[in-house]
């Protein structure tokens, strides 16, 4: 499997704030993706990051909220701009499995950012 | 449009016990595949299985087992002789078509009492 490091794994921020979310993987990889969970629920897929392209947002999602940046293939950063308590959740990255690492079409995930806005 | 249905939203066992958690999917794609994840409570999320939608062999691995059905759109996971790691909230998912990105069902929380 790919491992994937998140930072940070917790933060507490204040409103009106921003805060930008690191993920690294071991191993270069097409595609990278961005999920939100919010407290209590399931998975939410914020964007696509691609490398040498723009992110593609999901509805709901906007890039003035969420952008994202992917400079190469084995790093991305997704910042929570102006944040507010609606915005407290986990934000996980993923990836797919790289090339001879894993089934394919196989998705890992990082060990989640947990944010907490007061 | 993909969706995923965890009806169960938790279920509590004794330790020992055997407990099924329940999936549905839908998708109107022949080319999908199925995930299992673990999330414990530290809120990794860990890679159980995947299946894809032209194996219908069940698999299983320790205690853990799973039923696939096509027929009933089904994805069924099993653990056997439960323990108190086992604690965790389980999510399927889907993935189809020429997307990669996954759909995830609500999760369903499962406790295991020691």
């Amino acid at each position: 499997s790919a491992v994937i490091s998140q930072k940070p794994s917790r933060d507490i921020c204040q409103r009106g704030t921003s805060l930008t979310i690191q993920c690294q993987v071991d191993s270069q990889v097409t595609m990278m993706f961005w999920y939100r969970q919010q407290p209590g629920q399931s998975l939410t897929l914020i964007a696509t990051a691609n490398q040498g392209s723009e992110a593609t947002y999901e509805s709901g999602f906007v890039i003035d909220k969420f952008p994202i940046s992917r400079p190469n293939l084995t790093f991305s950063t997704l910042t929570v701009s102006n944040m507010s308590p609606e915005d407290s959740s986990i934000y996980l990255c993923s990836v797919d499995a790289p090339p001879g690492r894993g089934s394919g079409n196989t998705i890992y995930f990082g060990e989640g950012s947990w944010l907490t806005v007061v | 449009a993909q969706k995923v249905t965890q009806a169960q939203t938790e279920i509590s066992v004794v330790e020992k016990e055997d407990v099924t958690l329940d999936c549905v999917y839908e998708t109107r794609d022949t080319t999908y595949y199925l995930f299992w994840y673990k999330q414990p409570p530290s809120g990794e999320l860990v890679f159980l299985i995947r299946r894809n939608s032209f194996d219908e062999q069940n698999e299983i691995s320790g205690r853990y087992s799973w039923n696939f059905q096509k027929s009933t759109s089904s994805f069924n996971f099993t653990i056997t002789a439960s323990q108190v790691v086992d604690s965790a909230v389980y999510f399927c998912a889907l993935n189809s078509g020429s997307a990669r990105q996954l759909t995830f069902g609500s999760g369903t929380q499962l406790t295991v009492l020691p």
